[in-house]
Parts: structure tokens; sequence; C-alpha cells
């Protein structure tokens, strides 16, 4: 069975300091790893995907993640915060290569930014 | 636009009540989801559907029904069943084809017990 560990349910960075939201993975099989956003009383919106291609993946906003197999982990970073980016953030993995695609989230990690 | 429209936005459950969500997507995916999310816990999966007039069970099916009589339409109707209903509900949608199809989704229904 697949499951996913956000490390962290609430992380708390200055404006413009690095943000770090840690997530690790188990799958038996080549994993789709997938990192969404949500703003308050709104639906996810997607930031990133990891589909095998390459390891290290650029999503909206300056947000990127790097795939570590070794690690089993799939942490995602921007190099500087802006008030903007105060969200929740969930990890996802999904192993069904095609047709509906179960997603395994996380318990989601909320980020706030200090000015 | 395109997109995954769910209504109402609020609702509100009496006691032995059954009440249904909406969902409806004009983005002609064949796969649509329902999720359900409480504080802490993530999203976890409800009930799921590839085709038209099928479907599967998720993870937490139980006291929750679900259709799929149209492509674009796929309500979830909470029943009277269900003990602990109140929590945010979400409907995705993905095409089918080949794996790491993204899932859309709507902007979620607030459901609430009086």
């Amino acid at each position: 069975a697949q499951s996913v560990t956000q490390l962290g349910s609430h992380v708390s960075v200055s404006e413009g300091a690095l943000v770090l939201l840690r997530c690790n993975y188990s799958s038996s099989v080549p994993p789709y790893l997938f990192w969404y956003v949500q703003y308050p009383n709104q639906g996810l919106q997607l930031l990133l995907k990891y589909t095998s291609a390459a390891t290290l993946v650029k999503g909206i906003n300056g947000f990127e993640a790097e795939f570590k197999k070794s690690e089993t982990s799939f942490h995602l970073t921007k190099p500087s915060a802006h008030m903007s980016d105060a969200a929740e953030y969930f990890c996802a993995v999904s192993d069904q290569g095609g047709g509906a695609q179960k997603l395994v989230f996380g318990q989601g990690t909320r980020l706030t930014i200090n000015p | 636009d395109g997109g995954i429209t769910q209504s109402p936005k609020y609702l509100f459950r009496k006691e032995g009540q059954n009440v249904t969500l909406s969902c409806e997507q004009n983005l002609n995916h064949d796969a649509m989801y329902w999720y359900r999310q409480d504080p802490g816990q993530g999203l976890r999966l409800i009930y799921y559907s590839q085709i038209v007039n099928d479907f599967q069970k998720g993870d937490i099916a139980e006291g929750y029904s679900v259709s799929r009589e149209k492509k674009e339409s796929f309500p979830l109707t909470v029943t009277s069943a269900q003990k602990n209903p109140t929590a945010f509900y979400l409907c995705a949608s993905t095409p089918f084809g080949a794996g790491g199809n993204i899932q859309y989704f709507g902007a979620g229904t607030r459901l609430s017990v009086l």
C-alpha cells in the first residue's frame, strides 16, 4: 500500500527566507508524485508533479521539488518566501499507470509567512 | 472557462436527513472523484468513477452514495448512516490516458450538522 508522510503539520518562515516542506512516500512501484496547494476555503491547485522524467521538478510560483529515490523523499522548496505563499500544502502519491488514478495524500502542512 | 463546479458552497444537514452535493465538470474528463477533508487528516477518497454508470468505493465509502448517469456529473449523497458528516468535501476529475494525470479540483462544499 502506498502512503505519504509530511513532516511538520505547521511550518513558519519569515518573508524572504527559504521554504522547505518535507514529504516522504512509500510505494512498491515507481511512483507519480504531486504537490498541491490549498488556499482557505478553496479547492486544491497543482504546484508540480514528478512522473519519472527529471528528478528536479519546477512548478508554479517559484516552487520546485527534488525526487530522491534512495531517501523516498519529494521535498518542496522555494528560495524566497512571499506573503502570498501562506496556504496549506499537500503531497500526494499515485502508482497507477493509467485510467482513473487514486491519489493518496499526506496530512498537509500549513505554511505561515511572517513579515 | 472549463472547470469543475461544486454546489452549494455551504450546506447544513439535520439529524436523519440525506443531503446531496453536486459536482459538474465541463473538461470532458472521464474519471471523477469525491474526497473528504478533515483538519489535520489530509484528503481521503470516498468514491471514484472511471466511466458513466460505473463507480468504485474509496477508503471511506460507508454512509455515502454516488451516481454517474452523465459524464459531466457525479453527485454525492451523504446519507443518515454517516454519523459524522461535518467536513469539507472536494470533487475532482482527470482524463484517462497515460499515468501521472493531474487531478483538477472544484472549490468544495462545506457540510455542517444542525
